[in-house]
Parts: structure tokens; C-alpha cells; sequence
């Protein structure tokens, strides 16, 4: 089934421990992206990567950081939890650069930093 | 930078009523794709329905379709025969046609009562 895997789904931390929420797709697709979802505020891109080795910001990656050493795997790491990172974290894929191709999301992570 | 904008915070239906969300955007792009997503509790992220901007004809998908105005860059939903499982976080979203980056408004909380 094609699908795309975050672990785990919930996640309760506390400020300043390091953690990582992973990211794994199977479609192939070369373009993966983390958001955060936040009430009011709706989905906003943390960071997004076109492609392996190839990362870029979104709008709020402040306190995120990102990897892709493979195609298929782009875990979001929090070095150092704060409390305002509290919200709940979506990623999601699509075919790089192909018109009209929806992104297809995990099922979400939900944050507590305490 | 675009912006997408959902004015109604929350919304309720009644069962087998029809009701409609609505979205407007902003940006100086000709080409671009719009799109609806639904979330229901169990926080997925479903897409609903898809619109592209070259195209004048309004997309529809069984009991959901749009309203497409692009002089006005207004985007909204039509839910038909509403049913208690369309109950649900409704998102819209914008993405240029060169560029993988999607843009989502801040959500419409809409409730279909029995």
C-alpha cells in the first residue's frame, strides 16, 4: 500500500531533550516536506526537500533541522525542544516537480514539550 | 508570497443540506493548482477535490465541487447531501505549477448535525 509512515504518533517530551519524528515514504517520490499545524494558524511549512542531499527552509524552521540521505526516509530533529514546538506535525510527499500532484500525508505526530 | 485565506472559522450543516466553505488567495502566478483537503478526527489528511487554474471548468467529485473564480481568486467548497461523515477540518490549499510548495489556509471546523 502506498502510504507515508510517521513514528510516533504521539510524543511527550521535555524542554532541551533532543528527538527525532521519522518520516518514511514508498512511493518514490522526490519530494518530501514537514509542517506543523497549529489552531488558526493551519499548516506551515517547516522545511521541504526536492530531492536526496538537496534541503531547503520553509516558513518556520527555526529550532527544526532535516535530513534526506535517502530517497525515501526525511526525519525532522528537534535539538533542543522548547515548548512552543507543542503542536501537532504532518509530513508528507508528492512526485517532484509533476502539474496537478497532491501531497500525500502521514497520519501526524503529536507534540507535548513540557 | 501567496496567501490563502478560509474567513469562516467553524461552520454546521444539516444532515442532507448542502453547504459552502469558502477560500479566496492571493497571488500574482497565472498557472497554479488549488486544491481541498479534509481532516477528519482521526487527523489524516484526505484531498477532497483539485482545480487547475488554466482550466475555466469548476471540478467536482461526486457530492463535492468547487466554485472557481479566478479574476476574483475565490476557491470555494460546495458540500451536497451532506452526510455526518463529512463532519471534519476543511483546508484549503494553493500550489504554484512550477514548484512543489503548497500553501494552506488556516482551516473551517465543519459540523454536520443529525
Amino acid at each position: 500500500e502506498a502510504q507515508v509512515t510517521q513514528n510516533p504518533r504521539y510524543l511527550i517530551t521535555v524542554t532541551g531533550k533532543k528527538l527525532t519524528v521519522t518520516c518514511s515514504q514508498n512511493m518514490n517520490h522526490e519530494y518530501m516536506s514537514w509542517y506543523r499545524q497549529d489552531p488558526g494558524l493551519g499548516l506551515r511549512q517547516i522545511y521541504y526537500s526536492m530531492n536526496v542531499e538537496v534541503t531547503d527552509k520553509g516558513d518556520v524552521p527555526e529550532g527544526y533541522k532535516v535530513s534526506r540521505k535517502e530517497k525515501r526516509n526525511f526525519p525532522l530533529i528537534l535539538e533542543s525542544p522548547s515548548p512552543n514546538q507543542t503542536s501537532l506535525y504532518f509530513c508528507a510527499s508528492t512526485e517532484g516537480w509533476a502539474p496537478n500532484s497532491p501531497l500525500h500525508f502521514g497520519n501526524g505526530t503529536r507534540l507535548t514539550v513540557t | 508570497a501567496q496567501t490563502v485565506t478560509q474567513s469562516q472559522p467553524e461552520m454546521s450543516v444539516q444532515e442532507a443540506e448542502t453547504v459552502t466553505l469558502s477560500c479566496t488567495y492571493d497571488t500574482s502566478e497565472n498557472n497554479y493548482y488549488l486544491f481541498w483537503y479534509k481532516q477528519p478526527p482521526s487527523r489524516q489528511m484526505i484531498l477532497v477535490i483539485r482545480q487547475e487554474a488554466y482550466k475555466q471548468q469548476n471540478a467536482t467529485e461526486n457530492r463535492f465541487s468547487v466554485n472557481f473564480q479566478k479574476a476574483a481568486k475565490s476557491f470555494s467548497l460546495k458540500i451536497s447531501d451532506s452526510q455526518l461523515g463529512d463532519t471534519a477540518m476543511y483546508f484549503c490549499a494553493f500550489m504554484k505549477h512550477n514548484n512543489n510548495d503548497m500553501r494552506f489556509g488556516a482551516g473551517t471546523r465543519l459540523t454536520v448535525k443529525p
